[in-house]
């Protein structure tokens, strides 16, 4: 079973341009939810996907949008970064039981994002 | 006020010592629970896992939910340097992963001293 995985490891870009992360699923989930995680802090919800639709969104602007394709893996895109985007991106997959019950998010290692 | 506080520490101790990190929450409608563990520069992991209130014990670990409170517990036994690590709490209204988004805590940085 492989865990989740996320690339690149490490981005630097400047003030507004725009980034696209990468997230793989753990094998067999097919929900993903992508945080963001400032230096210091807790991680934040940005939006989660479900089926390919988004399925929630934390309160973050539209300028974050993200995709999930027929194989659950996801993208997170950034347009017109501004400082205050660098931060640690985390991607959690899931499986999501529909009757309901617990089910947990499992994280992938991050990206760490730096504009400058 | 926020939703979840956690005292961010640090919080140093020697080796051998029990640990308790705890966080306070204001929302009524979270029914999970969630501790995670994250070493510098990595993602967090999954320690532990509670519904609803109670006890839960897993190894070293033990979680404890107290919902009439609105406080939440992680207790670490017999601490060891590998330990060492910030501990995140979580918590969710739903089924913590695709039927909620989760809410963190700041995390409390932990340093176990050999």
């Amino acid at each position: 079973e492989t865990g989740v995985t996320q690339s690149p490891t490490h981005l630097i870009k400047t003030r507004g341009q725009q980034v696209t992360l990468r997230c793989s699923s753990q094998s067999g989930h097919n929900t993903v939810s992508w945080y963001q995680q400032a230096l210091g802090q807790g991680p934040q919800f940005i939006f989660q996907y479900y089926r390919e639709e988004e399925n929630g969104r934390g309160n973050f602007p539209p300028r974050f949008s993200g995709l999930q394709f027929p194989n659950y893996s996801s993208e997170l895109n950034v347009n017109a970064l501004e400082l205050d985007d660098s931060a640690l991106y985390l991607c959690a997959s899931s499986l999501a039981k529909l009757a309901g019950g617990s089910d947990t998010q499992y994280f992938g290692p991050g990206t760490r994002l730096t504009v400058l | 006020q926020k939703e979840v506080e956690q005292d961010p520490g640090p919080l140093s101790v020697p080796e051998g010592a029990i640990v308790s990190l705890n966080c306070t929450y204001s929302n009524s409608a979270f029914q999970y629970f969630m501790w995670y563990r994250q070493y510098s520069r990595k993602g967090p992991e999954l320690l532990m896992y509670t519904y609803s209130s109670g006890n839960k014990e897993d190894g070293r670990f033990t979680a404890q939910v107290d919902k009439s409170s609105k406080y939440i517990s992680l207790f670490i036994r017999d601490s060891q340097p590998s330990d060492s690590a910030t501990y995140l709490c979580a918590m969710s209204g739903r089924g913590g992963g695709s039927q909620g988004n989760l809410i963190f805590g700041k995390g409390t940085k932990l340093s176990v001293k050999p």
